[in-house]
């Protein structure tokens, strides 16, 4: 695609309940990255893949949260069980690659926006 | 642990001015250092910089690394309103994530 797509663009949940975030890179980017930003805050990584692997899972805050990607492209995070401290713009982000030898510049999606009531 | 350390963390002028804003890093591995502009959402891409001392501009934006020192700078001419943005340093280990910094909030008033 001609961009970084992201679905939905904003979702309001009710605290308890499982929300499942989409990312769409763009064509042919191999590394994929989610990142999350709370109001007024830096970007907080949460997780990276390498094709369909992902080799750093550190950035996780919680057993709750559980990212997959398939076929080297779309993204899904999923967040169980949401809380109200899960509220943040969710980002994900996508490079041509990672692990080479030359470092690509990261393109980001539009963001979805998470509330948690 | 990686870091990547940003300052000012804001900064208010008046059109015309013109700024320079400040990254540090401490990253093992340094490939390179990127720059992004955020306005709403998503940060958009300023600048990638890999070598010392290589000045790269774009407009009234240019950006210079010093892989000596471990820092970047990014400076902004004759500022307009349009520039006002958090403006986000981040550093590439090998083969890892990006590392990114907390950000400078510009505010550039008319």
């Amino acid at each position: 695609g001609a961009g970084v797509s992201q679905s939905p663009s904003n979702k309001v949940t009710e605290k308890g309940k499982d929300v499942e975030l989409r990312c769409d890179p763009i064509s042919g980017h191999t590394a994929l990255y989610w990142y999350r930003q709370s109001l007024g805050q830096g970007l907080e990584f949460l997780i990276y893949f390498q094709g369909n692997s992902a080799p750093d899972k550190s950035g996780l805050p919680s057993d709750r949260f559980s990212a997959e990607r398939t076929g080297g492209s779309v993204s899904t995070l999923t967040i169980q069980r949401t809380q109200q401290e899960d509220s943040a713009v969710y980002l994900c982000a996508s490079s041509l690659d990672l692990a080479g030898a030359y470092s690509y510049e990261q393109y980001f999606g539009p963001g979805t926006r998470l509330t948690v009531t | 642990e990686d870091k990547v350390v940003q300052s000012p963390l804001s900064l208010v002028v008046h059109e015309g001015d013109t700024v320079t804003l400040n990254c540090s890093y401490e990253v093992t591995n340094f490939r390179s250092l990127l720059w992004y502009k955020q306005e709403k959402k998503a940060p958009t891409f300023l600048f990638m910089l890999t070598s010392s001392g290589i000045e790269k501009k774009s407009g009234r934006l240019s950006s210079i690394l010093d892989k000596k020192e471990l820092f970047s700078i990014l400076n902004i001419t004759a500022t307009q309103t349009g520039d006002s943005a958090v403006y986000l340093c981040a550093a590439s280990p090998y083969g890892q994530n990006f590392v990114f910094g907390p950000g400078t909030r510009l505010s550039v008033l008319p």
